[in-house]
């Protein structure tokens, strides 16, 4: 099946700076992706809808100008935590989408990017 | 909007029980179903998926849900647990208005006893 790495899987960063995940489909092309945010113990919210080649699509209460989402290519989506700050701390999880339109086609998820915050 | 509701925050078995996981759903446009488990430390994986087929949904480990729109439920079941299906699980809805962007219920923690 399709399989989406992320990297890293855990990253531990200083309130104040910037950290950077990566989202990779690695045995097909996804013109969307979706990023997610996961808190212990509670269900995954989506923060933002990724288009390769275009601006992402964020849900309400994301703040973009935080969490910064590029979709350069068909197989790489990133997302940048910037000025991070202790609550920001969570786990963020990538999915992907094959490019064939309809609701049949699943998504496929990475195994989450463990951020956090001193 | 459309939205699930996953009626059990914990559910307990006994292992060669069945298995009921609730899940109702909201949506005002024909929805698509599907169950993901998630057990620890590991990612999301997809265990069964109605898109307007058939009602009843046959999925991966012996697991099935029932789509059932006069209820506007779709239930998770298996006949037999096993210690292995201890993990979380979600059930999802999406439409395609939402440019199939997938809502998650709050999960129902199984854990399965021996």
């Amino acid at each position: 099946g399709a399989v989406v790495s992320q990297h890293p899987s855990r990253v531990i960063c200083k309130s104040g700076t910037s950290v950077k995940i990566e989202c990779r489909s690695l045995d097909f092309q996804a013109t969307t992706m979706f990023w997610y945010r996961q808190f212990p113990k509670q269900s995954l919210m989506l923060m933002a809808t990724s288009n390769e080649g275009s601006k992402a699509t964020y849900e309400q209460g994301v703040e973009k100008d935080k969490f910064l989402i590029n979709h350069a290519s068909l197989t790489l989506s990133t997302l940048t935590v910037t000025s991070a700050h202790p609550e920001d701390s969570s786990f963020y999880i990538c999915s992907a989408r094959l490019p064939t339109q309809g609701a049949d086609n699943e998504q496929y998820f990475g195994p989450g990017t463990r951020l956090t915050v001193t | 909007a459309q939205s699930v509701t996953q009626l059990d925050s914990h559910v307990s078995v006994s292992e060669g029980t069945p298995v009921l996981l609730r899940c109702n759903y909201s949506s005002s446009y024909s929805p698509s179903l599907f169950w993901y488990v998630q057990h620890p430390n590991k990612g999301l994986q997809l265990l069964l998926k109605y898109t307007s087929a058939a009602t009843l949904v046959k999925g991966i480990n012996g697991f099935e849900a029932e789509f059932k729109k006069s209820e506007t439920s779709f239930h998770l079941t298996k006949p037999s647990a096993h210690m292995s299906d201890a993990a979380e699980y979600f059930c999802v809805v999406s439409v395609r208005i939402s440019g199939y962007a997938l809502n998650f219920g709050k999960g129902t923690s199984l854990l399965v006893t021996p």
